[in-house]
C-alpha cells in the first residue's frame, strides 16, 4: 500500500453541486494532515489543516477516520474559481519526511 | 513580508551543464525540503534538511545535490549525472517536524535542459 493514495480523477462536477473525495494513508502513528490546493503551473497553497474532530471553513469541511486511515474533503456550492488539483499531505510529528498524495483533479463545469 | 523565494522562476540550460536553484526563507523555519514536480504527477521529495548544516535524501536524490550553509538558505544543484532534469522545482519550509505546522512554497523555478 502506497504511503498517501488519492483518486487523481479528473472529477467533472457542475457548479453548484457537491463534491467530496478521500485521501488514504498507511501509516497508523500519522499525526498531521493538510489539504492543499494547486492551480496549473502554480505552487500549492495551503487549504486547510485536518483536526481530529474535523473542521470547516466557509465552503470546505475536512474530516478525519482514523480508524479507516482516511482523511477527506468536502466542497459545498462548488465554484468555478474551485477547479484546481487538490493534494493531500500526511506526516507523524517528529518525523522529518513529508509526504504527498498525487493529488485529486477537479473541474467544475459550467 | 515573510516568505519563501526560489530565483529565477524560468531557468534554461543545455544538457551536460550544473546548474543551481536558489530558495531562501525569511520565515525562520527551521526545516527546508524540495520537491520535483513532473507535469500532471504529484510531488516528489528530492532532499530536505531539518537544522542548518544537515540534510537528508529524499526518493529521488540521484542526481541532485543541496547545501544547508545557513539557516535561511537552501539551494539545490541539479547536476549533469541527473537524467532527466526538465522539471517543475519546488522549495518550501515548515517550523520543523515537532510542530504540527504546514508546508509554506515558494513559486517554484521551471528548469528546461535541452
Amino acid at each position: 500500500r502506497k504511503e498517501v493514495e488519492q483518486d487523481p480523477g479528473p472529477f467533472n462536477v457542475p457548479e453548484g453541486a457537491t463534491v467530496a473525495f478521500n485521501c488514504t494513508y498507511s501509516n497508523s502513528a500519522s499525526q498531521s494532515f493538510f489539504w492543499y490546493r494547486q492551480d496549473c503551473r502554480k505552487e500549492p497553497k495551503l487549504l486547510m489543516s485536518v483536526y481530529s474532530s474535523g473542521n470547516e471553513d466557509g465552503r470546505f469541511t475536512a474530516q478525519l477516520n482514523r480508524a479507516s486511515q482516511y482523511i477527506s474533503l468536502l466542497i459545498r456550492d462548488s465554484k468555478l474559481s474551485d477547479s484546481a488539483t487538490y493534494l493531500c499531505v500526511v506526516n507523524k510529528v517528529g518525523d522529518d519526511k513529508i509526504i504527498f498524495g498525487k493529488g485529486t483533479r477537479l473541474h467544475i463545469l459550467p | 513580508d515573510g516568505g519563501i523565494t526560489q530565483s529565477p522562476k524560468y531557468l534554461f540550460r543545455k544538457e551536460g551543464q550544473n546548474v543551481t536553484l536558489s530558495c531562501e526563507q525569511n520565515l525562520n523555519h527551521d526545516a527546508m525540503y524540495w520537491y520535483r514536480q513532473d507535469p500532471g504527477q504529484g510531488l516528489r521529495l528530492i532532499y530536505y534538511s531539518q537544522i542548518v548544516n544537515d540534510f537528508q535524501k529524499g526518493d529521488i536524490a540521484e542526481g541532485y545535490s543541496v547545501s544547508r550553509e545557513k539557516k535561511e538558505s537552501f539551494p539545490l544543484t541539479v547536476t549533469s549525472a541527473q537524467k532527466n532534469p526538465t522539471a517543475f522545482y519546488l522549495c518550501a519550509s515548515t517550523r520543523g517536524s515537532s510542530y504540527n505546522s504546514p508546508l509554506h512554497f515558494g513559486n517554484g523555478t521551471r528548469l528546461t535542459v535541452t
